[in-house]
């Protein structure tokens, strides 16, 4: 069956430009995340989705990011005027209902490169 | 708080040695374990989890790992490196949220 993907691959933008990252999760999985991992870091936590519900957005490191999610399914990360350090892969990962022991599935990533 | 320690940033193995990645974690009770695999420009994939039951937990690509409460360990293990394991390993832990917390990572480098 089909995994998770992630729209684009690459993205490379110049400072202070808005962008948009998708992601569409695994049919059935209700609970989507989104990560950040920049060169040689491990992954940041960024947002929490349940069904359409975020409810925990502890993550997100600065009010030019928001996210949301739609029918359950597809998600959405964007970042308002980009500066350089968000530069970074972004992940997105979901998993299916049932309990925390659930593994996450993980899409490609989306690399991110702000000018 | 929960948190999850990878002592090793790198680890150099031979083609063919041994391998033993370490994870330390903190957390109240009996924890869910994951390790999990990256490999370069790749998302991760998962290798192994514990839950509940045997410690001794057996996962793809012939990776094990055993979890040890009284040292609160879950290291991962494999008898003969390939030079296709060389990539990132992650071990995560989550408990009563299902927001997962990952160690910094160890990245494996295999020699020929």
């Amino acid at each position: 069956g089909a995994g998770v993907s992630q729209s684009p691959s690459n993205k490379v933008t110049e400072k202070g430009k808005d962008v948009e990252l998708r992601c569409d999760p695994i049919s059935g999985h209700t609970a989507l995340y989104w990560y950040r991992q920049s060169l040689g870091q491990g992954l940041e936590f960024l947002i929490y989705f349940q069904g359409n519900s975020a409810p925990d957005k502890s993550g997100l490191p600065s009010d030019r990011f928001s996210a949301e999610r739609t029918g359950g399914s597809v998600s959405t990360l964007t970042i308002q005027r980009t500066q350089q350090e968000d530069s970074a892969v972004y992940l997105c990962a979901s998993s299916a209902p049932g309990g925390s022991y659930n593994e996450q599935f993980f899409g490609p990533g989306t690399r991110l490169t702000v000018l | 708080a929960q948190s999850v320690t990878q002592p090793d940033i790198h680890i150099t193995v031979s083609e063919g040695a041994s391998l033993e990645l370490r994870c330390n974690y903190s957390y109240g009770a009996t924890p869910y374990l994951f390790w999990y695999v990256q490999s370069p420009g790749q998302g991760l994939q998962l290798l192994l989890k514990y839950f509940s039951g045997d410690t001794l937990v057996q996962g793809i690509k012939g990776f094990e790992a055993e979890f040890k409460r009284s040292q609160s360990s879950f290291n991962l293990r494999k008898p003969s490196v390939h030079w296709s394991d060389a990539a990132e390993y992650f071990c995560a832990l989550t408990g009563g949220s299902y927001i997962p917390t990952f160690g910094r990572g160890t990245s494996l480098i295999v020699h020929p």
